[in-house]
C-alpha cells in the first residue's frame, strides 16, 4: 500500500469539475513537505502538473489547481475535457525512516 | 531538446543482473539530482535510488538495498542503476527523473521536472 492515499478511479462528464484527493500523515504532508501532482497519459512517461501545492508548470492549462490543507492535498479540474482521461498522482517527501520520495497509488480519471 | 532517455531494459532470469542507463542531454546535467522510478504493470510509481548532484549522497528504497547501486558520471552526463540479484517483483517499467538541485521551484522536496521514456525490465525464468 502507497504511504499517500488516493481514491482509485474518479469521473466526470466533460465540462464538469472532479476533484481528486490525496492523504498523507505526520511525517509527510503534515510535517509541511510539499505535494506535487504528475499526469500520466496512457501509455506515457508521468509529467508534472502541479509543483509546490498550487503551482502549474507553463504549459499547464489554468483549469488544473491543487491545494494543500493539513495532512492531506487535493488536485481539481474544472472544464473536463476528453484528453483530460489519464492517471494523476501526488508525491511528496516522508520524514520516516523507510521514507523518502512518496508517491500516491494514482487515481484513474475517466472522462464519460 | 531537454531530454532523458533510458536503456539497458530486458528479459532476464531471476538472480541475474542488469544494468540500465539514462542519458541526459540539452541541460547542466551537474545541477540536478537524479532518481530511479519504477512502475510494476498496471500499478503506481515506486521510488527506487536517488542521488544527488555530486553523487555524494545516496538514497535507496529498502526493497532495492544491497541489490541495487545507482551512480552518475557527470562528465557524461549519464545515471546509471546496476540490479544485482533481480527477483520477479523488480518487473516494472524504469523512469529516470530530474529535480533541481537548487532552490528552482522553492519546494521541497523539489519536484521530479524531467522524466525519461522509460526502459522496461521483466524478471522471469
Amino acid at each position: 500500500q502507497s504511504v499517500l492515499t488516493q481514491p482509485p478511479s474518479v469521473s466526470g462528464a466533460p465540462g464538469q469539475r472532479v476533484t481528486i484527493s490525496c492523504t498523507g500523515s505526520s511525517s509527510n504532508i503534515g510535517a509541511g513537505f510539499d505535494v506535487h501532482w504528475y499526469q500520466q497519459l496512457p501509455g506515457t512517461a508521468p509529467k508534472l502538473l502541479i509543483y509546490g501545492n498550487t503551482n502549474r508548470p507553463s504549459g499547464v492549462p489554468d483549469r488544473f489547481s491543487g491545494s494543500k490543507s493539513g495532512t492531506s492535498a487535493s488536485l481539481a479540474i474544472t472544464g473536463l475535457q476528453a484528453e483530460d482521461e489519464a492517471d494523476y498522482y501526488c508525491q511528496s517527501f516522508d520524514s520516516s525512516l523507510s521514507g523518502r520520495w512518496v508517491f500516491g497509488g494514482g487515481t484513474k480519471l475517466t472522462v464519460l | 531538446q531537454v531530454r532523458l532517455v533510458e536503456s539497458g531494459g530486458g528479459l532476464v532470469k531471476p538472480g541475474g543482473s542488469l544494468r540500465l542507463s539514462c542519458a541526459a542531454s540539452r541541460f547542466t546535467f551537474s545541477d540536478y539530482y537524479m532518481t530511479w522510478i519504477r512502475q510494476a504493470p498496471g500499478k503506481g510509481l515506486q521510488w527506487v535510488a536517488h542521488i544527488d548532484d555530486s553523487g555524494e549522497y545516496i538514497y535507496y528504497a529498502d526493497s532495492v538495498k544491497g541489490r541495487f547501486t545507482i551512480s552518475r558520471d557527470n562528465a557524461k552526463t549519464s545515471l546509471s542503476l546496476l540490479m544485482e540479484s533481480l527477483r520477479a517483483d523488480d518487473t516494472a517499467m524504469y523512469y529516470c527523473a530530474r529535480s533541481p538541485a537548487g532552490p528552482e521551484y522553492y519546494a521541497t522536496p523539489e519536484p521530479f521536472d524531467l522524466w525519461g521514456q522509460g526502459t522496461l525490465v521483466t524478471v522471469s525464468s
